[in-house]
């Protein structure tokens, strides 16, 4: 069964630093989230591709957050510099919709992230 | 400013019975209705959808409910399983979107 990839599952650094996240959709999905989730609350999205354009990135701090997917296939989530507050669990999910489709998102395992 | 909220953080119930899940939103433009389950170091699964034109949609032993009147979504899970235990999230397709607004979360467990 296609799986969303995301690597790696787990990431411990010191702020100031840098961290880089890698996500792989399924296959054929046009449309990929990264979603941050603080322990106790719900995935929050940070930024939608569709395809290698960026739809939604209206949540990203980009003062030291960002994105790209540029060929269209699998993103890259970085932070720099990371902050303890950025502690959290980073989701990667793909969805075969467009940005107005209503079909399931199907997530990865996440990137554990710790920041000391 | 939460537009989908999950009031109660935990749910105990004995394998068997029923466990009944709640959710509440805010905004009438949602016309797409979604529950995930996630076990711990595991990224969300999607369980059941409902859409707004509907009020009741059943799976198996999972059952959404959607009363559009008073802005409230469940999920009934019947007969409840100890593998059920799991944190559960209700989620939201605002209108002409395809991104998802999550709840905070409402962790079960079912006790054997």
């Amino acid at each position: 069964e296609a799986e969303v990839a995301q690597s790696p599952r787990y990431k411990i650094t010191e702020k100031s630093q840098a961290v880089a996240f890698w996500c792989d959709p399924i296959s054929g999905h046009a449309t990929l989230y990264w979603y941050r989730q603080i322990l106790g609350q719900g995935p929050e999205l940070l930024v939608q591709f569709q395809d290698e354009s960026v739809v939604d990135d209206s949540q990203l701090p980009k003062d030291r957050f960002s994105a790209e997917r540029l060929k269209g296939v699998d993103s890259t989530l970085k932070i720099q510099p990371a902050e303890l507050g950025d502690s959290a669990m980073y989701l990667c999910a793909s969805s075969p919709a467009g940005t107005s489709g209503r079909y399931e998102q199907f997530f990865g395992p996440g990137t554990r992230l710790t920041v000391l | 400013d939460q537009q989908v909220k999950q009031n109660s953080p935990s749910l105990s119930v004995q394998e068997g019975r029923i466990s009944i899940l709640n959710c509440d939103y805010t905004n009438s433009m949602f016309d797409y209705f979604l529950w995930y389950k996630k076990y711990p170091a595991e990224g969300p699964t999607f369980l059941i959808s409902i859409s707004s034109i509907k009020d009741k949609n059943e799976d198996g032993r999972f059952t959404v409910f959607l009363n559009k009147s008073a802005k409230h979504l469940s999920l009934h899970i019947v007969p409840s399983q100890p593998g059920d235990s799991a944190v559960y999230f209700c989620a939201v397709f605002p209108r002409g979107t395809g991104k998802l607004i999550f709840g905070q979360g409402t962790t079960l467990q079912v006790k054997p």
